[in-house]
């Protein structure tokens, strides 16, 4: 089946810097992705979705200059931290949607998440 | 806008138990519902898809149901084994954003 890679999967940065994450459709291309985040004993909740070559959608309340999206590529998505605070330490997961047709006949993978602890 | 609400938030049973985790959403309008499972400080791992036309899925010891028209869900795990512990989540898609719920969190003591 489809495998959705993301890298690191965990990462140590200190408050202050930023940090990228990457996800990667390995074997399908994906003209969109999209990123979740989890706080501790939560939901996971949509951030954003990223559409290949294509400004991210955001949603109402995460800051896109905080959470920067590039869809770079049909395979890679990426989601750099800026300016990083502890209060952003979080579980982020990605998703791709394979297929670009109606929703119905899309399947969507998720990546394996990325544990994020700002220090 | 679609919420997904899991009962109970915690399960707690002893090895051997058949146990039921309940998942319900406020839209019927899903294409899929999809169960997962979420060890600590782990990734999610997906278990089982009910494209909406289905009614059921099975994987081994585990079988899902799904009733739009209710917006319920259930997640039947049979004789459970300490390594069933783990956090379940149910997802709804209308077709490419999920709604997650926030969880059960199930420990089977041995």
């Amino acid at each position: 089946g489809a495998v959705v890679s993301q890298h690191p999967s965990r990462v140590i940065c200190k408050s202050g810097t930023s940090v990228k994450i990457e996800c990667r459709s390995l074997d399908f291309q994906a003209t969109t992705m999209f990123w979740y985040r989890q706080f501790p004993k939560q939901s996971l909740m949509l951030m954003a979705t990223s559409n290949e070559g294509s400004k991210a959608t955001y949603e109402q309340g995460v800051e896109k200059d905080k959470f920067l999206i590039n869809h770079a590529s049909l395979t890679l998505s990426t989601l750099t931290v800026t300016s990083a605070h502890p209060e952003d330490s979080s579980f982020y997961i990605c998703s791709a949607k394979k297929g670009t047709g109606p929703s119905s006949g899309n399947t969507i993978y998720f990546g394996e998440g990325s544990w994020l602890t700002v220090v | 806008k679609q919420e997904v609400t899991q009962i109970p938030a915690a399960l707690s049973v002893p090895e051997g138990e058949n146990l039921v985790l309940n998942c319900s959403f406020t839209d019927s309008a899903i294409y899929n519902l999809q169960w997962f499972r979420q060890d600590p400080g782990k990734g999610l791992t997906s278990l089982l898809l009910i494209q909406s036309s289905q009614r059921e899925q099975t994987s081994g010891r585990l079988n899902a149901s799904l009733d739009k028209s209710s917006g319920r869900s259930t997640l039947y795990i049979a004789a459970s084994q300490p390594g069933d512990s783990a956090t379940y989540l149910c997802a709804v898609t209308p077709g490419n954003q999920f709604y997650f719920g926030t969880g059960t969190s199930l420990t089977v003591i041995p």
